[in-house]
């Protein structure tokens, strides 16, 4: 059974910074490309990056590119979100996700961050 | 860069089918077979339910159908049941610097 558990989350300033980590298990990990996606309170679901197999390629949505860095640890089957410069539009559950070909199969249950003063 | 648009609620008699719409452009649905829908309770996680914009994961209902045409995919849900009430999200590749786009959600009632 696949299993992705998040962790990291919590309460942050305005310009603080905060790493994301995502735990896989039942699946060949460096086998796939990995996703975080974002879900702001009350809101819809925001893709924000992902990285290949092999961390060679990442991709990030426009309004964290430069502040966001999305990296992989294929030893320790995780994915990890280091979030820099943060906002109050980044409040949002942080999911990370498996990519299966072009879609996003298997989702984690989510961990909130709180950016707030 | 835009959501995918699609209505902010839909309802329907159990028993009954009802469609959820997806509008995108060229660069996204139109140009791409890799529509996806999601359906999420409260406090949950997204589940994936429509892949490739027809196909259903294993262990899917086929109750729930996809399909696309143009610019615009669907989500049909025939015999609705009560547990079907709760929030769907469509999402296709993007060809733009926003490789994944996300609809902004529709809210299913089931009456």
């Amino acid at each position: 059974e696949v299993q992705l558990v998040e962790s990291g989350g919590g309460l942050v300033q305005p310009g603080g910074s905060l790493r994301l980590s995502c735990a896989a298990s039942g699946l060949t990990f460096s086998s796939y490309w990995m996703s975080w996606v974002r879900q702001a309170p009350g809101k819809g679901l925001e893709w924000v990056a992902n990285i290949k197999q092999d961390g060679s390629e990442k991709y990030y949505v426009d309004s964290v590119r430069g502040r966001f860095t999305i990296s992989r640890d294929n030893a320790k089957n995780s994915v990890y979100l280091q979030m820099n410069s943060l906002r109050a539009e980044d409040t949002a559950v942080y999911y990370c996700a498996r990519d299966n070909a072009y879609t996003r199969d298997y989702w984690g249950q989510g961990t909130l961050v709180t950016v707030s003063s | 860069q835009s959501a995918l648009t699609q209505p902010a609620s839909v309802s329907g008699s159990r028993g009954q089918s009802i469609t959820i719409s997806c509008t995108g452009t060229s660069r996204d649905i139109g140009g791409y077979n890799y529509v996806s829908w999601y359906q999420q309770h409260p406090g949950k996680a997204p589940k994936l339910i429509i892949y490739d914009v027809s196909n259903r994961p294993s262990g899917v209902s086929s109750r729930f159908s996809g399909s696309k045409s143009g610019n615009t995919a669907s989500l049909t849900i025939s015999g609705l049941r009560a547990e079907d009430e709760t929030d769907y999200y469509c999402s296709s590749y993007s060809s733009t610097s926003t490789h994944w786009m996300f609809g902004g959600g529709t809210k299913l009632t089931v009456l």
